[in-house]
């Protein structure tokens, strides 16, 4: 129990364009998810939390303009990266948490990742 | 001081072997603990929860100290397919909390 799935694994664009990436819980519902970023060879950087029906809450740093999340359903939430620069390149993974299908509140499962290439 | 810290390593150990990661937190209001193992390029994937009393996964044991706000994880008989990073993982606060990872301690098991 507790599956996040996460789509695109994998995602090349070109500087400018906007990606838009989707993370699931298959057989839960995710009361909280959880946007990370992480560069190579480093720790997992947080980026936002959002609850089901809320706006999210970004961490200091990230804009929120450029990375438009959105938790529309308790089983879906949506991470856009708006006009991708290079520097954006990075391996995007979702979290979520919730307290039925075997899933617990206070633990994170993790999506597969979305590994972004802005070229 | 960072809210979660781990010795980078890395830990380099021969199969078979006995290794033993430690993990300290800052917050005393820390409520629950965990270990995620993280391979290269892939996500994070729980390992076990940590409580006080001890948790016991096969090869795995983690003890939580909450006196010293210190974790441990200890991997008997090491394999191969034990490399990887190993994330120590605290949430403060209940209702609303925040997770706090840290670094991660890479682990290399070698033949």
């Amino acid at each position: 129990g507790a599956v996040v799935s996460q789509h695109p694994s994998r995602v090349i664009c070109k500087s400018g364009t906007s990606v838009k990436i989707e993370c699931r819980s298959l057989d839960f519902q995710a009361t909280t998810m959880f946007w990370y970023r992480q560069f190579p060879k480093q720790s997992l950087m947080l980026m936002a939390t959002s609850n089901e029906g809320s706006k999210a809450t970004y961490e200091q740093g990230v804009e929120k303009d450029k990375f438009l999340i959105n938790h529309a359903s308790l089983t879906l939430s949506t991470l856009t990266v708006t006009s991708a620069h290079p520097e954006d390149s990075s391996f995007y993974i979702c979290s979520a948490s919730g307290t039925s299908g075997g899933a617990r509140a206070d633990t994170q499962y993790f999506g597969p990742g979305t590994r972004l290439t802005v070229l | 001081r960072k809210e979660v810290e781990q010795d980078p390593g890395p830990f380099n150990v021969p199969e078979g072997a006995t290794v033993a990661f430690n993990c300290t937190y800052s917050n005393s209001a820390s409520q629950s603990f965990f270990w995620y193992r993280q391979d290269c390029r892939k996500e994070p994937k729980l390992l076990m929860s940590v409580y006080s009393s001890g948790n016991e996964d096969g090869r795995f044991t983690a003890q939580l100290n909450r006196a010293s706000q210190y974790i441990s994880l200890l991997i008997r008989d090491s394999k191969l397919s034990d490399s990887a990073t190993y994330l120590c993982v605290v949430n403060k606060g209940t209702g609303g909390f925040k997770t706090i990872f840290g670094a991660g301690t890479r682990l290399f098991v070698k033949a």
